[in-house]
């Protein structure tokens, strides 16, 4: 069974700053996905960015970008020049890859508050 | 099209009586999931289908939760003889086989009281 550990309940940064949110994971399976959600007060979960475990160059889209390192099974976050509208829970999850690629396994997520 | 909706947005029940609740997923996508998510918590995987057929059910699912999609458009969850236990957020989410991005609806609050 695969495993996804947030080890940050809680961080706060300032408007336009950087900050990294912390994930590791844990499976036996070589093939597979990596994706952090993002949950805002009282809407819907959206995918942020997603990683193919096979490529080694790290995802990035936009201001947001990770750093996967496959061997240490750790997949962190970055916000960059954050926004007050990043304040949201955000989720690390993993699923297989494959026609096994539905069941998301999440962690327990980070609450990040982003002050003016 | 608007997205994943879900209704009712929040349910307040009393122990023992059936709850539903209703998935309208993206049209085209053929894939539908409930996810629940308790406080504090990530979401876990309850139930999925493609298309019509529910492929797979979590050992979360005891007895008392079904879950159908009919003519595989929208999908139907409910919960029988609720427990205190079962309060939680109930999210259902939607794919295309092809790219396999989940796409979240605002999910079903239950409580139970």
């Amino acid at each position: 069974a695969q495993t996804v550990t947030q080890s940050q309940p809680e961080m706060s940064v300032q408007e336009a700053e950087t900050v990294t949110l912390s994930c590791t994971y844990d499976t036996s399976e070589n093939n597979y996905y990596l994706f952090w959600y993002k949950q805002p007060p009282s809407r819907q979960m959206i995918l942020v960015i997603r990683q193919e475990a096979y490529k080694q160059q790290n995802a990035t889209e936009n201001r947001f970008s990770v750093n996967f390192q496959k061997a240490a099974k750790s997949f962190s976050l970055k916000i960059s020049d954050s926004q007050l509208g990043d304040t949201a829970m955000y989720f690390c999850a993993f699923s297989l890859s494959g026609g096994s690629n539905y069941k998301l396994t999440f962690g327990k997520g980070t609450l990040l508050t982003v002050n003016p | 099209d608007t997205g994943v909706s879900q209704d009712p947005r929040h349910k307040i029940t009393k122990r023992g009586q059936n709850v539903t609740f209703r998935c309208d997923p993206i049209s085209e996508h053929n894939r539908l999931y409930w996810y629940r998510q308790t406080l504090g918590q990530g979401p876990e995987f309850l139930t999925y289908f493609q298309n019509e057929a529910q492929l797979e059910k979590s050992r979360l699912l005891s007895d008392r939760f079904s879950a159908e999609r009919p003519k595989g458009s929208f999908s139907t969850l409910e919960i029988q003889r609720t427990e205190q236990g079962d309060s939680a957020m109930y999210l259902c989410a939607s794919s295309f086989y092809i790219t396999g991005e989940l796409f979240f609806g605002e999910g079903s609050r239950l409580t139970v009281l």
